[in-house]
């Protein structure tokens, strides 16, 4: 069996302002992991995964994830986030077959 | 092209309708899904097709009947839905049902029940 923590279901932060989005999982075998994002009514869009390889993924719009296998932790950071990122962020993990969702966390970025 | 459509974007129905939900990718996926998104909730994954055949149930009500006519098609029959069965429904495809392959979402289909 195959779990997601995001313990933050909103984090506030102010524009220009470093923000960082936690992400634990537990699993029995080796897994995949990704970070998705959900504008409003909208459906969800891969922002980064980590499949193996370097710790640290990058997306093209400044977000990054360090996969830490002893801590089992995928946390998800930005260090200058904008109005537009303004969204809820879903931290996922897939083992053999399906992908199961962590609840989420809004990201409320304010000027 | 890397996009998963789906038909319709909103749809309101009766509690004694019939109506179906449509679903399509041209990325060559070989597994396809639906998942249902209540307010303020994760997604929950309701069915997966493997190579046009039902994979996963995930204990879905009769009243939502699947089918994958074709591997690039993907639809979600409902009949006689209630009220608490409105939410967004997501459709979802990818490389294959294991390995590493990340799931490539549709807009979403949100369903009123009345």
């Amino acid at each position: 069996a195959q779990s997601v923590t995001q313990l933050d279901s909103q984090v506030p932060v102010f524009e220009e302002a470093p923000v960082e989005l936690r992400c634990n999982y537990s699993s029995s075998v080796s897994v995949y992991l990704f970070w998705y994002v959900q504008y409003p009514n909208q459906g969800l869009q891969l922002l980064l995964k980590y499949l193996s390889g370097s710790t640290l993924v990058e997306s093209i719009n400044g977000f990054e994830a360090e996969f830490n296998k002893s801590q089992t932790s995928f946390h998800l950071r930005k260090p200058s986030v904008h109005i537009s990122d303004t969204a809820e962020y879903f931290c996922a993990v897939k083992g053999y077959s399906t992908l199961t969702f962590g609840k989420g966390t809004m990201l409320l970025v304010s000027p | 092209d890397t996009e998963v459509t789906q038909t319709p974007k909103h749809l309101v129905m009766g509690m004694t309708n019939k109506k179906s939900l449509k679903c399509e990718q041209h990325m060559g996926h070989r597994a396809m899904y639906w998942y249902k998104q209540k307010a303020k909730k994760p997604p929950e994954l309701m069915f997966v097709y493997s190579y046009e055949k039902l994979s996963i149930n995930e204990s879905v009500p009769s009243r939502f009947s699947p089918e994958c006519p074709n591997s690039s098609l993907l639809n979600l029959h409902l009949h006689a839905l209630q009220p608490e069965d409105s939410a967004l429904y997501l459709c979802a495809s990818s490389q294959d049902e294991g390995g590493p392959g990340e799931l490539f979402f549709g807009e979403g289909s949100r369903l009123t029940v009345l």
